[in-house]
């Protein structure tokens, strides 16, 4: 049983387009996150959802939408994808957004060609 | 100056080593400690959380120290399956309940046959 699932594991496109990235999780965890990793390996924050409400908002282009339609699944939709949106995006959750252990999904790796 | 500093490494050590990896931390409200493993092309994984009275996990020791704003992480007796990314967590708050994660650039760790 996979607890953080996100689709698609990989993503190539051409820039401009608009993609979008799913991710669910089945431990009745009440917070959930996007990171972006980028290619020297840095995790940055980019959003907090708990129980549905936007929590975390970091420095990010509005390009980048999150969606939270229940707590089990967070969504993040990118419009007009540039070069430098390429990384690999990691979904996580937690029992809340005190701090304490985050579990990963797997990764979208996304290429901007 | 980061918030979570780590050496970057790569530590090359040979079987059965002793390694030491070592992080700083700026914001001194900081109030919970981690470290993560992270395989190369996974997800990071939470490989413990680091207490104010030091605490070991098999051949895995992790030290906080305060004062100095500093967290290490030791690994006796290495083994080939050791070999991984380590990344420095600091648990920073921001206000209300809402913590966030700031993880460290992470250790190279690449143990040698």
């Amino acid at each position: 049983d996979t607890a953080v699932s996100q689709t698609p594991k990989y993503l190539v496109t051409q820039m401009g387009n608009d993609k979008s990235i799913k991710c669910e999780q089945n431990l009745g965890h009440d917070t959930m996150y996007w990171y972006k990793q980028d290619s020297k390996k840095f995790l940055k924050i980019m959003f907090s959802y708990n129980n549905k409400e936007l929590i975390i908002n970091e420095t990010v282009p509005n390009r980048f939408s999150p969606k939270s339609p229940d707590k089990a699944h967070l969504n993040l939709h990118i419009n007009s994808l540039e070069l430098g949106d390429s990384a690999v995006y990691f979904c996580a959750s937690s029992q809340d957004g005190s701090g304490g252990e985050q579990y990963f999904g797997p990764g979208t790796r996304l290429t901007v060609t | 100056r980061k918030e979570v500093e780590q050496d970057p490494g790569p530590f090359n050590v040979p079987e059965g080593a002793t390694v030491a990896f070592n992080c700083t931390y700026s914001n001194s409200a900081s109030q919970s400690f981690f470290w993560y493993r992270q395989d190369c092309r996974k997800e990071p994984k939470l490989l413990m959380s680091v207490y104010s009275s030091g605490n070991e996990d098999g051949r895995f020791t992790a030290q906080l120290n305060r004062a100095s704003q500093y967290i290490s992480l030791l690994i006796r007796d290495s083994k080939l399956s050791d070999s991984a990314t380590y990344l420095c967590v600091v648990n920073t708050p921001r206000g209300g309940a809402t913590n966030k994660l700031i993880f460290g650039t992470g250790t190279l760790l690449a143990v040698q046959p």
